[in-house]
Formats: C-alpha cells, sequence, structure tokens
C-alpha cells in the first residue's frame, strides 16, 4: 500500500541554519504530496502542496520539490528562526479510482531551533 | 472565520467508562476525519466522512470505538468501555473540494486510567 518515510527527530538547529527534513513516499500512480506542520498543543495545519512532478511547493520561506524520480519530497529551509520549532509530517494522497481526501501521514519530525 | 472546534480539550476518565468526544466542523465542508496521535503509533486515521456519510472506517481500532455524523455540523467519536491504551490526542479535521488541505482542530486529549 502507499506509504511515506520521514527521517526520524529531533532535528536540532542552531537559529540562521539551513533546514532539511527528508521524505520518501511509495505509491501507485501519481499521488499529490504535502508538508503539514504541527505547533505545541496545536492541531495540524498545511505549509505547502504539490500535485505533480517537478512542482515546487513553497510557503513561509520552506520549500519541497516533488521529485518524481527519487519518489521524494524534501523539505528546507535557508534560515530557520525559533519559532518554527514544531512537528513536520510528510503526507501523501494518493489517486484512487473513487473520490477521496484519504491523506497518508508520516510518523512526523520534531524541529527544535535554539537561539 | 471560526475553525474546527473539538470538545472537550482534555478528559480523564476511569476505564470502562464511555467517552464522548466531539466535533464540529468548518462551515460548508464536505468531508470529515478523525485522527488518533500517540508517541508509539503517530497520528492514525481512524474514520472519515464525505457529505456525512462513513466512507473508510476501517482504521477504527475495535467494536468499542463509534463515530457519528447525524448533520453537516456536528460529529461524535465514542468509546465504550474506554481502555488505559486508548490514551492519545484525537483530532477531528474537515476539507471541502480543496483535495488534500486539511484544517484541524486543536485536539481533544484523552487519558483513561
Amino acid at each position: 500500500g502507499d506509504s511515506v518515510t520521514q527521517m526520524e527527530g529531533p532535528v536540532t538547529l542552531s537559529e540562521e541554519a539551513f533546514l532539511t527534513i527528508n521524505c520518501t513516499y511509495t505509491a501507485t500512480g501519481y499521488p499529490s504530496l504535502f508538508w503539514y506542520v504541527q505547533y505545541p498543543g496545536e492541531g495540524l495545519q498545511l505549509l505547502l502542496k504539490a500535485t505533480k512532478a517537478d512542482d515546487k511547493g513553497s510557503n513561509k520561506g520552506f520549500e519541497a520539490t516533488y521529485r518524481k524520480e527519487t519518489t521524494s519530497f524534501h523539505l528546507e529551509k535557508g534560515s530557520v528562526q525559533v519559532s518554527d520549532s514544531a512537528v513536520y509530517f510528510c503526507a501523501l494522497l494518493g489517486r484512487y479510482g473513487g473520490a477521496t481526501n484519504k491523506l497518508i501521514f508520516g510518523t512526523g519530525t520534531l524541529l527544535a531551533v535554539q537561539p | 472565520d471560526a475553525g474546527v472546534i473539538q470538545s472537550p480539550r482534555h478528559e480523564v476518565t476511569e476505564m470502562g467508562q464511555e467517552v464522548t468526544l466531539r466535533c464540529k466542523p468548518i462551515s460548508g465542508h464536505n468531508s470529515l476525519f478523525w485522527y488518533r496521535q500517540t508517541m508509539m503509533r503517530g497520528l492514525e486515521l481512524l474514520i472519515y466522512f464525505n457529505n456525512n456519510v462513513p466512507i473508510d472506517d476501517s482504521g477504527m481500532p475495535e467494536d468499542r470505538f463509534s463515530a457519528k455524523m447525524p448533520n453537516a455540523s456536528f460529529s461524535t467519536l465514542k468509546i465504550q468501555p474506554s481502555e488505559p491504551r486508548d490514551s492519545a490526542v484525537y483530532f477531528c479535521a474537515s476539507s471541502s473540494s480543496s483535495v488534500g488541505e486539511l484544517f484541524f482542530g486543536e485536539g481533544s486529549r484523552l487519558t483513561v486510567l
């Protein structure tokens, strides 16, 4: 079945450091890919998305490129801030025969940014 | 605009008791999802509804769990009887036609003693 694998955390960085969180997927067909973020004590919220190969999703300085050849969707940010400390989830929406909004989430990666 | 509203935010109960979690989705959204989050298992989809109809309940752990959506603005997740292993944060999320974009509530943290 479809699945998402992301790097285990925690990832601890100093402010202004470069961030990469790896995400790879397994899916039949051509899924849409997402990054969600969960701040402490809150629900998840959509950070960015890409719906087809070579698309780049971006938001709040974060970017991820849909790489079909490597089945990856790595999250990057050039300069992290303390306020970026959160759990980041990679997710996949498969394309099935019926209509569905069923997202498959990775296990989440905790990012801790120190001042 | 109000987001997804869940209640209660925190619930502590004893094993064997009935627990009911409630969710009010965003007005106009036609899909509703119940997720469970634990350290061990991460984020698990329990059930989701489309236009108030359950579409996929394959994630519901066992018969002790049930979910209803009597109308477009309300859903419940019930656990009866509850067990300590049900302790988790339960999230409700809703979605409109924007495929893949879910709006999550703040969650209900359940502790079963």
